[in-house]
């Protein structure tokens, strides 16, 4: 069963750059797609973006322009970059496998706060 | 962007009952519709794709209707484990979720 574990600071000040990664475990990153989805509190699940190890990554159209996407096969991880942050990125950051659309396993999320 | 209604935003059960939750679609999804269980604290579960497909290892009280802009989800004989907050996702147009219906005990 894939597990996967979100993990790096829960602190970023405005204007910085968020980044977490994601660790998956029986599971390889050789595989699917692999996405991250944050909720800020009180709002709605948001899907950030997605990436294959081959056929690269798709962002959400809202945060492309800030947003990168990565993945390194060799130590089975995934990392997301969210630059220009603002007190709106605050949120709980999941990591989760995509199968055909729909998010199959997911991480237990990461709180980000950004705050000076 | 599909926008994904949930109702109602709070629903209160006693266990032992049956409850069905509502998604509505801004446009229509096809079948392309998740149900997830998200407990506090927890990784979200899947319990329903393709509308209507159970995922591996969801017990059969779980079934999930719908397609279009319509759906929903039936949890019949509510267990003490079910109460959480439930979320509707399509996947016909990039990715978007309902804003979520909370199971909270009568």
């Amino acid at each position: 069963q894939v597990q996967l574990r979100e993990s790096g600071p829960g602190l970023v000040k405005p204007s910085e750059t968020l980044s977490l990664t994601c660790t998956v475990s029986g599971g390889s990153v050789s595989t699917n797609y692999w996405s991250w989805i944050r909720q800020p509190p009180g709002k709605d699940l948001e899907w950030i973006g997605y990436i294959h190890y081959r056929g690269g990554a798709n962002y959400s159209p809202s945060l492309k322009s800030r947003v990168t996407i990565s993945v390194d096969t060799s130590k089975n991880q995934f990392f997301l970059r969210l630059r220009s942050v603002t007190a709106a990125d605050t949120a709980r950051y999941y990591c989760a496998r995509e199968v055909f659309g729909y998010f199959d396993s997911w991480g237990q999320g990461a709180l980000v706060t950004v705050s000076s | 962007e599909i926008v994904m209604t949930q109702s109602p935003a709070t629903l209160s059960v006693s266990p032992g009952e049956g409850v069905t939750l509502s998604c509505r679609a801004s446009q229509s999804v096809s079948t392309n519709l998740a149900w997830y269980q998200h407990q506090p604290g927890q990784a979200p579960r899947l319990l329903i794709y393709g509308a209507s497909t159970r995922a591996t290892g969801i017990p059969a009280r779980f079934s999930g209707s719908g397609s279009g802009t319509e759906f929903t989800l039936t949890i019949s004989s509510l267990q003490s484990e079910d109460f959480a907050v439930y979320y509707c996702q399509q996947y016909d147009i990039w990715y978007t979720f309902g804003q979520g219906t909370k199971l909270e005990i009568k």
